[in-house]
């Protein structure tokens, strides 16, 4: 199994809901990874979590909560977002955060 | 700074070309990638390079260490090669993160 999946693949919230986006690898990779991509633009790195542990923030703002329960699963809280936030969420997993990285079908996220 | 660089930013072609994009990338890398991204989303990794030469199917990737640059090309190009080609370097200092070329937007036309 090579594959990391994400879902939901659709998602449209407004600015005051709270939902997730969830991402699962069975690879047994150790680190994985979320990613926010606007159009027409390369993806930009948000987290990065290493054997379970939040290794990376890159200044993320607190509307987005990450959290990994275990080591297949990777989940991104969503509260309070703006209609800035709406994007392509990708998720991606290595087996080392120096391999190469499997990316997911993402999530497009819409909020109102 | 940790930068990449692509060219050319968009590229359009005949069906059957030979293609080549570029990318140039400052020193210190561990890793240069070549990441494929279809219309709709997902991205696919097509290769991972340290050094040399890699090469799937209809795919080449080379890499030049002391020049700081790297080559994807495509033989017989086909209309289903149209995506954006995105190059990102590993760098050595700093965060272990991968810091991504703007993309190139390959069009193939019958």
């Amino acid at each position: 199994d090579t594959e990391v999946t994400q879902t939901p693949k659709h998602l449209v919230m407004g600015m005051t809901n709270k939902k997730s986006l969830k991402c699962e690898q069975h690879m047994g990779h150790r680190a994985m990874y979320w990613y926010k991509q606007k159009a027409k633009k390369p993806p930009e790195l948000m987290f990065v979590y290493s054997y379970e542990k939040l290794s990376i923030n890159e200044s993320v703002p607190s509307r987005f909560s990450p959290e990994c329960p275990n080591s297949s699963l990777l989940n991104l809280h969503l509260h309070a977002l703006q209609p800035e936030d709406s994007a392509l969420y990708l998720c991606a997993s290595s087996k080392y955060n120096t391999d190469t990285q499997y990316f997911g079908p993402g999530t497009r996220l819409t909020v109102l | 700074k940790n930068e990449v660089e692509q060219s050319p930013q968009n590229l359009t072609a005949q069906e059957g070309e030979f293609i080549t994009i570029n990318c140039s990338y400052s020193v210190g890398i561990s890793a240069l990638h070549w990441l494929q991204q279809h219309p709709g989303g997902g991205i696919v990794s097509l290769f991972m390079l340290s050094s040399g030469k890699k090469k799937h199917g209809r795919l080449i990737a080379t890499i030049n260490i002391q020049e700081k640059h790297s080559s994807l090309h495509i033989t017989a190009s086909h209309p289903r090669d149209s995506a954006v080609y995105i190059c990102a370097a590993l760098y050595i200092q700093g965060a272990q993160k991968l810091v991504f070329g703007q993309g190139t937007r390959l069009t193939i036309n019958p």
